[in-house]
């Protein structure tokens, strides 16, 4: 069963607007979330995280918010560049530190 | 971060053969990753290995069709068996390298394709 899930497949945003990545949750034992970035014939790339006893996170152009009664996490990226195209992974873990990931957001950014 | 590199980068393999990923990282790190992800699907771990112990598999996997070295803090291998189609895949290791929170680091992955 898919613990983690990002509903949207595919989201297409211009240059310099927001990007707005979702991600639900249902194991109510998570308590760390991550987000990855992913370009062709790489591995994931760690972009930011957010602990449980948080409900937001920022680090530069990239910002992560919590909100744990819904079980639903967001990824902003203000303001969204070209060099942003990639696949968007939430991932979540509880205490045995293992990853449970979702299925992945393709953000392309329009110039 | 650690440094992590992963050989062969691809491989087109037979149906029937073994291939084996080597898995190595610039750094001793305690807990090392295996994950695949499946063409247009997410990635999936397929077990926890750590040095000195058996590999620990995720549900769906096991060691007759995904062995697992860990001979050093540094070094890890996997197996994929025995293969058909069905394992094409992109293979990638990881590493837990913050010993606060879980943020793990990917090597670049091997890009396998079965015929």
């Amino acid at each position: 069963d898919q613990q983690v899930k990002q509903n949207s497949p595919s989201l297409s945003v211009q240059e310099g607007r927001i990007s707005i990545l979702n991600c639900d949750y249902t194991n109510s034992m998570f308590d760390y979330f991550l987000w990855y970035k992913k370009y062709p014939a790489e591995g994931p790339t760690f972009l930011i995280s957010i602990s449980s006893i948080k409900d937001k996170n920022e680090d530069g152009r990239f910002t992560v918010f919590l909100n744990k009664s819904a079980k639903h996490l967001s990824l902003h990226i203000v303001p969204s560049q070209p060099g942003d195209s990639a696949v968007y992974f939430c991932a979540a873990s509880a205490s045995s530190r293992k990853l449970s990931f979702g299925a992945g957001t393709t953000v392309t950014v329009r110039a | 971060s650690a440094v992590i590199s992963q050989k062969p980068s691809r491989d087109i393999c037979q149906r029937g053969t073994s291939l084996t990923i080597q898995c190595q990282v610039d750094s001793q790190v305690t807990m090392m990753f295996w994950y695949r992800q499946q063409p247009g699907q997410s990635l999936t771990l397929i077990a926890t290995a750590n040095q000195g112990s058996e590999a620990t598999y995720e549900s769906g996997f096991v060691i007759d069709k995904f062995p697992i070295s860990r001979p050093n803090l540094t070094f890890s291998t996997l197996t994929v068996s025995n293969m058909s189609p069905e394992d094409s895949s992109i293979y990638l290791c990881s590493v837990d390298w913050d010993r606060v929170f879980n943020e793990q680091f990917f090597g670049p992955g091997t890009r396998l394709t079965v015929l």
